[in-house]
C-alpha cells in the first residue's frame, strides 16, 4: 500500500510555461512534505519543503502548496526551464523523520 | 559547501558474498539515513541514526546490519548477497538537532550483484 502517490509519471512542459507536479498522501501522521529533484546516477538534491502546519511556501521559482485536508500537495515551478527536466519526487515525514518517497515524475521541459 | 560522501560509488560482488557500503555526512549533521532504490522504484527506507545511536528501522533485512561511528560516519554491511540485493543504495544527513526534516543525499553507491 503506497503511502506517497505520485500519479503522473511523466510530463512535458514548454519553457517558460508553468509546471505542475502534484502528490497525494494517505498517513494522516505526515506533518512534514518535500520536493525531491534527481538526475540519472545521482543522488535526490533537496528542492522545498512544507509544514503541515502551512499550505504555501515560496523559494524563487518554485512554491509548493498543500491541501490537508485532501491530502494533496504540489510543486509549482515558475517559468520553467531546460535545466529543470528531472525526476521529481515527492516525499513525506512523520515524528520518526524517515522520508516515504512517491514513485517520482519525469519532468521534461521543452526549449 | 561540502555535500555527503558515499564510497564506492560502484561494487560489484557475487551472490553469498559481503560488502560494505561507507557514509560521510555533511560536517555538523548528527543523523545518517540509508535507502534503497531498486530498479524502477523510489527509494525505499532501511535504517537511520542519530547521535551513533540506532533511531529507526524500515525494511531492512536481516542480513545487513549498520553502525554509525564516533565520528559520525556510517557504515552498511551487507551479507549473504543475493541477486535481490542490486540497487543504488543512497545514504542522506541531516541535522535532528536543530528540528530540521531536510534530508541531503549522497551520489549514492551502485551494488551489483552477480
Amino acid at each position: 500500500d503506497q503511502q506517497v502517490k505520485q500519479n503522473s509519471p511523466s510530463l512535458s512542459v514548454q519553457e517558460g510555461r508553468i509546471s505542475i507536479l502534484n502528490c497525494d498522501y494517505t498517513n494522516s501522521m505526515f506533518d512534514y512534505f518535500l520536493w525531491y529533484k534527481k538526475y540519472p546516477a545521482e543522488g535526490p538534491t533537496f528542492l522545498i519543503s512544507i509544514s503541515s502546519i502551512k499550505d504555501k511556501n515560496e523559494d524563487g521559482r518554485f512554491t509548493v502548496f498543500l491541501n490537508k485536508s485532501a491530502k494533496h500537495l504540489s510543486l509549482h515551478i515558475v517559468p520553467s526551464q531546460p535545466g529543470d527536466s528531472a525526476v521529481y519526487f515527492c516525499a513525506s515525514s512523520g515524528s520518526a523523520r524517515q522520508l516515504t518517497f512517491g514513485s517520482g515524475t519525469q519532468l521534461t521541459v521543452l526549449p | 559547501a561540502a555535500g555527503v560522501i558515499q564510497s564506492p560509488r560502484h561494487l560489484i560482488k557475487e551472490k553469498r558474498e559481503t560488502a560494505t557500503l561507507k557514509c560521510y555526512p555533511i560536517p555538523r549533521h548528527d543523523t545518517v539515513y540509508w535507502y534503497q532504490q531498486g530498479p524502477g522504484q523510489d527509494p525505499q527506507f532501511l535504517i537511520s541514526f542519530y547521535e551513533k545511536m540506532q533511531s529507526d528501522k524500515g525494511s531492512i533485512p536481516d542480513r545487513f546490519s549498520a553502525q554509525q561511528f564516533s565520528d559520525y560516519h556510517s557504515e552498511l554491511n551487507m551479507s549473504s548477497l543475493e541477486l535481490g540485493d542490486s540497487a543504488l543504495y543512497f545514504c542522506a544527513s541531516s541535522l535532528r538537532g536543530d528540528f530540521s526534516y531536510e534530508q541531503y543525499f549522497g551520489p549514492g553507491t551502485r551494488l551489483t550483484v552477480t
